[in-house]
Formats: structure tokens, sequence, C-alpha cells
């Protein structure tokens, strides 16, 4: 078990429209989910941590407003790109720890390709 | 902060071993993890340190020395499907996780 899926894998749009990741945890549940991003041939990079019920805690750097992270039950969190512009083209990836499990492992989503016209 | 950091590059003889090194300067640590991610997949978890020592899994195995902020992820009888990039990961506080540089491993005849 531990399967994370993505919705879509990939998503094309046009600068100015938003776009809505799912994460979902398919045979766990997940208290916590994580959001990255991921440039081409570079490290993860920590975007935000969610937490069912509760406000998503933004790293610094990271726009809130821009970067919208509902999660609202314990196996989906979502992830809005809102007023997508080219530079937010990346690779978003979400993991999940486990509902009482390890802090150590979080399991990882196929990740979305999102390019921005 | 957080930083890790980790060559960029490392290539390797099928059926070799190769370590992989990490070093890393945090505010908080709880342990060090491994992971693998094949060009564009997702990270897969390998392994977790969060004593000195070594962990073996398998054909992997991986050390920390908490004195010397530093681990490594050994990798033997390396075969083809091992090309891939490996990140070190360090668990601080608020269960936040900050990866490494990447290191791409290609393995070659």
């Amino acid at each position: 078990g531990a399967v994370v899926s993505q919705h879509p894998s990939r998503v094309i749009c046009k600068s100015g429209t938003s776009v809505k990741i799912e994460c979902r945890s398919l045979d766990f549940q997940a208290t916590t989910m994580f959001w990255y991003r991921q440039f081409p041939k570079q490290s993860l990079m920590l975007m935000a941590t969610s937490n069912e019920g509760s406000k998503a805690t933004y790293e610094q750097g990271v726009e809130k407003d821009k970067f919208l992270i509902n999660h609202a039950s314990l196996t989906l969190s979502t992830l809005t790109v809102t007023s997508a512009h080219p530079e937010d083209s990346s690779f978003y990836i979400c993991s999940a720890r486990k509902t009482g499990g390890s802090y150590n492992e979080q399991f990882f989503g196929p990740g979305t390709r999102l390019t921005v016209l | 902060g957080q930083s890790l950091e980790q060559p960029s590059e490392v290539t390797a003889v099928e059926g070799a071993i190769v370590q992989i090194n990490c070093t890393y300067q945090t505010s908080g640590f709880y342990g060090l993890s491994w992971y693998q991610q094949h060009d564009g997949g997702a990270p897969t978890f390998l392994s977790y340190n969060a004593l000195d020592g070594l962990e073996e899994t398998g054909r992997f195995s991986s050390f920390l020395s908490r004195s010397d902020s530093y681990g490594y992820l050994l990798l033997q009888e390396l075969q083809m499907k091992d090309s891939a990039s490996y990140f070190c990961a360090v668990r601080g506080g608020y269960q936040k996780v900050t990866f490494g540089t990447g290191t791409k491993l290609q393995v070659i005849p």
C-alpha cells in the first residue's frame, strides 16, 4: 500500500488562467501532505505543508494567494495555481505522510507537469 | 535555514560500488533520508538514518555521522536500472523535509 495519485499528470494552459492539481492518497489516510515544485535538473523545493482541516503552512517566498491549497479530507489535497504565468511552468509533486505513520517517510505522487503559454 | 550539498554527477560501472555523499547544515535535525528519482518520475524513499552508523537494505546502505553533519548512500552491485538521481533530505522541525541538490548517477556497461 501507500499509493499517491495526482491529477492531471500534464496540463497546458494560457497565461492568466487558473489550474487545479489534485493529490490523493489512495489506500491510506494522510493528515499531512506536502507540495513541492521541481525545475528541470534541480532539486525539489518545498512550497507548503498541507494539514487536513487547517490552513496550509507556506515556505518563505511562496505566495499563498497565488498557490491556494485546500486539504478538505484525509485523502485529498488540492493546489490551485491562480493567474498562472509562464514562470509558473514547472513539475509539481505532492507527497503524503500516513496518519499515525512514521515522520520519516513520505510517499510521493507521480507529479504534474504544468506548462503555461 | 537548511542547506544540503551533494556531488552533481557520478558515473560508475555496472557491478561496481558507488558512494554518494551528502553534507548538511540545518537549524534542526531529526534524521537524514535518501530518495531515488528516475527522469520524469516521482521520488521514491530508499532509507532513513536517525542515529549514527550504517543502515543496510539489500544492495543499498546509508550512513550518518551527526557530529560531522555528513552522510552517504552506498550502492553495491550496480545495475543499469540504478541510473537515476539520488537526493538526500533532512527532516527538521514540523515534519519539514528539505532536499539536497541531487546527484545524477549514470551506470555504464
